[in-house]
């Protein structure tokens, strides 16, 4: 799932599968971290956070990993459903003001 | 609540037209930004405001200019459109660092 080039990343999984979407972060100051989602024309919405102080944290169904040592972050969704179908971007905050998005991987859940 | 409130949702330019996208937030957030998504692509960040009175240029900020008078809100001026300022922009503000909440998008089209 590292998003290079001009398109975006695909992840297809079939329904009740677990997803694993990855992001390489660019900054080693950055001690945030978030991943969102977005669903076709409307904007992200927040799913889980993380600082840097922790290497795992868990939420509902998604757990995010985060492994300063590489600058690599992954976002795992347990038991995948359709409504999980969207485009999932990693967001850094490299100096405690502002938030920058990684380029997103698009993932589609097949019934 | 109304959250963050963009305006317009669609605009059609021409070359070297100027516009003002309107964004205002109902949450007390000091944290404001202004992002753009070119398609199939991630976010880039055009400038941001940690409050009123405070800006700041992210990523991208050739071509835009902004204002932050008010904590409410954060318009984003674009001065001699060109055709590479096609794009779908996202308005969202926050708390402090975390998590961002969005506007819907304004779709910008230049010709």
């Amino acid at each position: 799932g590292e998003s290079v080039g001009l398109h975006l990343p695909t992840l297809s999984v079939q329904e009740g599968d677990n997803s694993i979407i990855n992001c390489a972060y660019s900054n080693s100051a950055s001690d945030y971290f978030i991943w969102y989602k977005q669903e076709s024309g409307k904007g992200p919405q927040f799913i889980i956070d993380i600082r840097s102080n922790m290497d795992k944290r868990q939420g509902q169904r998604v757990t995010v990993l985060l492994n300063k040592t590489v600058k690599h972050l992954s976002l795992q969704i347990a038991a995948t459903q359709p409504g999980d179908s969207a485009v999932y971007f990693c967001a850094e905050s490299p100096n405690n003001n502002d938030m920058r998005f990684g380029a997103g991987t698009r993932l589609t859940v097949k019934p | 609540n109304a959250g963050v409130t963009q305006t317009p949702k669609f605009r059609i330019l021409k070359i070297g037209q100027s516009m003002t996208l309107q964004c205002a937030q109902d949450m007390n957030h000091n944290y404001m930004y202004w992002y753009r998504q070119d398609p199939g692509m991630g976010l880039k960040l055009i400038y941001y405001s940690v409050g009123a009175g405070i800006t700041d240029k992210g990523e991208v900020p050739n071509g835009y200019n902004v204002s932050r008078s008010t904590t409410e809100d954060f318009p984003l001026r674009l001065e001699l459109a060109a055709p590479s300022q096609t794009s779908v922009y996202f308005c969202a503000s926050s708390l402090g660092v975390g998590e961002l909440f969005f506007g819907e998008g304004s779709r910008l089209t230049v010709l």
